[in-house]
């Protein structure tokens, strides 16, 4: 069975640094290409950054990009994103997600609450 | 970057009912398309890859078309699950989402 679980949610000031990891099982990691995804509370999906199953590809949303640095450890199974100079406006929940043609995967996803 | 447009954002209907929920990309995105339902606290569930393709698991009834920059998800005959929001997504230049449709209850 096929699970995504992420950790490292919580409170965090404005301007601060988090840094969310994501275990992956049930499939082999090193051959898909990984995803961050979040929902801001009542809002939409918003893709925030892709990284290739060998981490030669990585892409960012304007958003986020300069701030937040997407990674990976094909030994450890693991997904990360660092999240730094954090702003009210990255409150939300952070999905991992495994790319497949469409994002076939998904975590429960973690809250990132940034707040004074 | 290629913008996503959902119409209509909101839809009201019955069981049984057939729906249709449109997705409009910026330019074309050939057929990187795909369709995920979301209920309320839990994670998007993929329902449609490329535009047409139903993904394993998920009941006939959703079925997808469209190329380019215009495309449809439809529900031939809306069950109570069903009831939940819906977001189309392009893959093609790299990810963007559609702000989603609401299908609610009549």
């Amino acid at each position: 069975e096929v699970q995504l679980v992420e950790s490292g949610g919580g409170l965090v000031k404005p301007g601060g640094s988090l840094r969310l990891s994501c275990t992956a099982s049930g499939f082999t990691f090193n051959n898909y290409n990984m995803n961050w995804v979040r929902q801001a509370p009542g809002k939409g999906l918003e893709w925030v950054s892709s990284i290739s199953s060998s981490s030669n590809f990585i892409y960012y949303a304007d958003s986020v990009k300069g701030r937040f640095t997407i990674s990976r450890d094909n030994a450890k199974n693991s997904l990360y994103l660092q999240m730094n100079s954090l702003r009210a406006e990255d409150t939300a929940v952070y999905y991992c997600v495994r790319a497949n043609g469409g994002f076939d995967y998904w975590g429960q996803g973690t809250l990132i609450t940034v707040s004074s | 970057d290629i913008q996503m447009t959902q119409s209509p954002s909101t839809l009201s209907a019955s069981v049984g009912d057939r729906v249709t929920i449109t997705c409009r990309a910026s330019q074309s995105i050939n057929s990187w398309l795909a369709w995920y339902q979301q209920k309320p606290g839990k994670a998007p569930k993929l329902l449609i890859y490329k535009a047409s393709s139903l993904e394993s698991g998920v009941p006939s009834r959703f079925s997808g078309s469209g190329s380019g920059t215009e495309f449809t998800l439809t529900i031939s005959s809306l069950q109570p699950d069903d009831f939940a929001t819906y977001y189309c997504q392009q893959y093609n230049s790299p990810f963007t989402f559609g702000p989603g449709t609401k299908v609610d209850i009549k």
